[in-house]
């Protein structure tokens, strides 16, 4: 597609689950981002690819948050153990080049994880 | 560590107004600051990027400008319009840490027909 495509769209997990939430950036884009926006609040940075290195996790709250970009395109975050604090929306956003700092980021709809 | 703050946090305009949305910083050591748009249940919608080194930018009835120096931003819609209704972010881009994206807490906008 032509655009950063996230899934699923909606997660309800009962606390204590792993979860698992994908995200296909736009073809080619070298720079992956992901992001945790809290109800009410701005997105906050989680984590960074470039290609496949995770050149920058300094955001993501606990050892129970993983992410992976094995082959440099898609991605996948992964929460351990779920806590009701984790229940937010999780957005991915690419971009085109990692060396450009002046190429916009392009989100996608995001995943709104709902842990009861 | 760098703060970002938008105000108002929510606007409630009749449609036709012109209206500014303010957003500050703390840091002014930026790559850019950009403004997205944010509709219900959706993501984000890059609006204008403005770099450091420039001043403004525009796309239609959208203009944004840039003061670093002051660590200030504002964003003007001319002609307001009820499909303008959504929520507006303000991010800057920092110089450390690849270029990853820290926001405010968006000005929530709602256009009256």
């Amino acid at each position: 597609g032509a655009g950063v495509s996230q899934s699923p769209r909606y997660k309800v997990a009962k606390r204590g689950q792993d979860v698992a939430l994908r995200c296909d950036p736009i073809s080619g884009h070298v720079s992956l981002f992901w992001y945790q926006q809290a109800l009410g609040q701005g997105p906050e940075f989680l984590t960074y690819f470039q290609n496949e290195a995770q050149l920058d996790k300094s955001g993501l709250p606990s050892d129970r948050f993983f992410a992976e970009r094995p082959e440099g395109s898609v991605s996948t975050l992964k929460i351990q153990r779920t806590q009701q604090e984790d229940s937010a929306v999780y957005l991915c956003a690419s971009s085109s080049d990692a060396r450009n700092s002046n190429q916009p980021q392009h989100f996608g709809d995001g995943t709104r994880l709902s842990i009861l | 560590k760098q703060e970002v703050t938008q105000i108002p946090a929510a606007l409630s305009v009749p449609e036709g107004e012109n209206l500014v949305l303010n957003c500050s910083f703390t840091d002014s050591a930026i790559y850019n600051l950009q403004w997205f748009r944010q509709d219900p249940g959706k993501g984000l919608t890059s609006l204008l990027l403005i770099q450091s080194s420039q001043r403004e930018q525009t796309s239609g009835r959208l203009n944004a400008s840039l003061d670093k120096s002051s660590g200030r931003s504002t964003l003007y819609i001319a002609a307001s319009q009820p499909g303008d209704s959504a929520t507006y972010l303000c991010a800057v881009s920092l110089v450390t840490g690849f270029q990853k994206l820290v926001f405010g807490t968006g000005t929530r906008l709602l256009v009256s027909p």
